[in-house]
Parts: C-alpha cells; sequence; structure tokens
C-alpha cells in the first residue's frame, strides 16, 4: 500500500523569509513520481512541482524547490523568498504507474505568509 | 492550457435526492478522477476511469456511482445524499499511461446536504 503522510497540518511564515514543508511516503516500488500542489483560498489546485524517483537531481521551479531523500522516503518543499501569494494548503503527492496511475494524497499543509 | 470544469460551484440537496455532479476535461485525457476534499483528510478518492464506459472505485465508493460516456465528460452521482456527504468534491483529469501524468483539477463542488 502507498501512503503519504504530511505531519505539519499548518504552518507560518513571514513574508520574504524561507519555509520548508515536510512530506514521507511509503511504497515498496521503485518507479514512481512525487508532487506538490498548492490550493489558494477558493480557487483551483495546480502543480507546484514534480520529482521522478530516478532523478538524483533535486527539482525546482523558480522559488520552489524540493529535497528528495528516495533512501529515507522524504520528499520536502523549500519556499524561498515567501510572497503574500503563497498562502495557501500545499499537498504532497505521490504516484506509481503499477497502480494504474493513482494518485494518493497527503493531508495538506496550511501555509499562511505574515506581512 | 488544460481546462477542467465544473457544473457548480456550490450546491445545496435535500437527503435523499439523487445529485449529479458533472465534470467536463477539454484536452483529450484519457483519465478522470473524482474526490472528496475534507479538512484533515486530504484528497480521497471515490472513482477514477481510464476509458470511454470504464470504471474503477477507489478507496470510498460507498454511495456514490459514475458514469463515463463520453471521453470528456465524467459525471459522479450521488444516489440518495445523505449528509455525511456534505463536503468539497474535486474532478482531476490526466493524459493516460506513458505520458506527463500530471492531474489538472477542476475549481470544485462545495456540496451540502441538509
Amino acid at each position: 500500500a502507498q501512503t503519504v503522510t504530511q505531519s505539519q497540518p499548518e504552518m507560518s511564515v513571514q513574508e520574504a523569509e524561507t519555509v520548508t514543508l515536510s512530506c514521507t511516503y511509503d511504497t515498496s516500488e521503485n518507479n514512481y513520481y512525487l508532487f506538490w500542489y498548492k490550493q489558494p483560498p477558493s480557487r483551483q489546485m495546480i502543480l507546484v512541482i514534480r520529482q521522478e524517483a530516478y532523478k538524483q537531481q533535486n527539482a525546482t521551479e523558480n522559488r520552489f524547490s524540493v529535497n528528495f531523500q528516495k533512501a529515507a522516503k522524504s520528499f520536502s518543499l523549500k519556499i524561498s523568498d515567501s510572497q503574500l501569494g503563497d498562502t495557501a494548503m500545499y499537498f504532497c503527492a505521490f504516484m506509481t504507474p503499477f497502480t494504474g496511475n493513482q494518485f494518493y494524497f497527503g493531508t495538506g499543509t496550511s501555509l499562511t505568509v505574515i506581512p | 492550457d488544460v481546462k477542467v470544469t465544473q457544473s457548480s460551484r456550490y450546491l445545496v440537496k435535500r437527503t435523499g435526492e439523487k445529485v449529479f455532479l458533472e465534470c467536463v476535461q477539454d484536452m483529450d485525457h484519457e483519465n478522470m478522477f473524482w474526490y472528496r476534499q475534507d479538512p484533515g483528510l486530504g484528497l480521497r478518492l471515490i472513482y477514477f476511469s481510464y476509458d470511454v464506459k470504464m470504471k474503477e472505485k477507489g478507496d470510498i465508493p460507498e454511495g456514490y456511482s459514475v458514469s463515463r460516456e463520453k471521453k470528456e465528460r465524467f459525471s459522479l452521482i450521488l444516489e440518495s445524499a445523505s449528509t455525511n456527504q456534505t463536503s468539497m468534491y474535486l474532478c482531476a483529469s490526466s493524459p493516460g499511461q506513458g505520458k506527463n501524468d500530471e492531474q489538472y483539477f477542476g475549481p470544485g463542488t462545495r456540496l451540502t446536504v441538509t
């Protein structure tokens, strides 16, 4: 069974500071993908960043980067230079082709950026 | 841009009513998904579909059914709505196996059952 755990239900960060959101997962598969999705208040869920498990290099997208530790099954999201628009619920997700591309989501972390 | 639309943003229904939630995607995606989102529980998969007329149960299918008669449309049906089905419902689609399988989400339908 695949499980995704986000142990931080709520976090806050000062504007312009850096924050790291944690995610761990459990799987016996070797081929899989990891994602971070962002859901702003009352707005649509959008993809922030994705990581292929076979790639050792950590993915980056502008101010967003991940720390992917495959052996530890850890996939944290770092947001640098936090902006007010980063206030949102963040979901970590796992997908493997061996379960039909089904996604498994964590319970989410609500991030508030404080001006 | 991929667009996933849902028929209603807000819906209020009475206990025992039959409820239809519609989802349409415009990118010829093979896979479509229905989730419900509840505080502290994240997203839980109700049903998904790989192709027209195909459906697979997710983690919480009880009390729900689905229909996919056309590739672009995936409907979620609550046969007899109950108060414990009050929730946010999210539809998503993805291209299909072997392709970029990022899921694209609709805006959600907040359903209240009274």
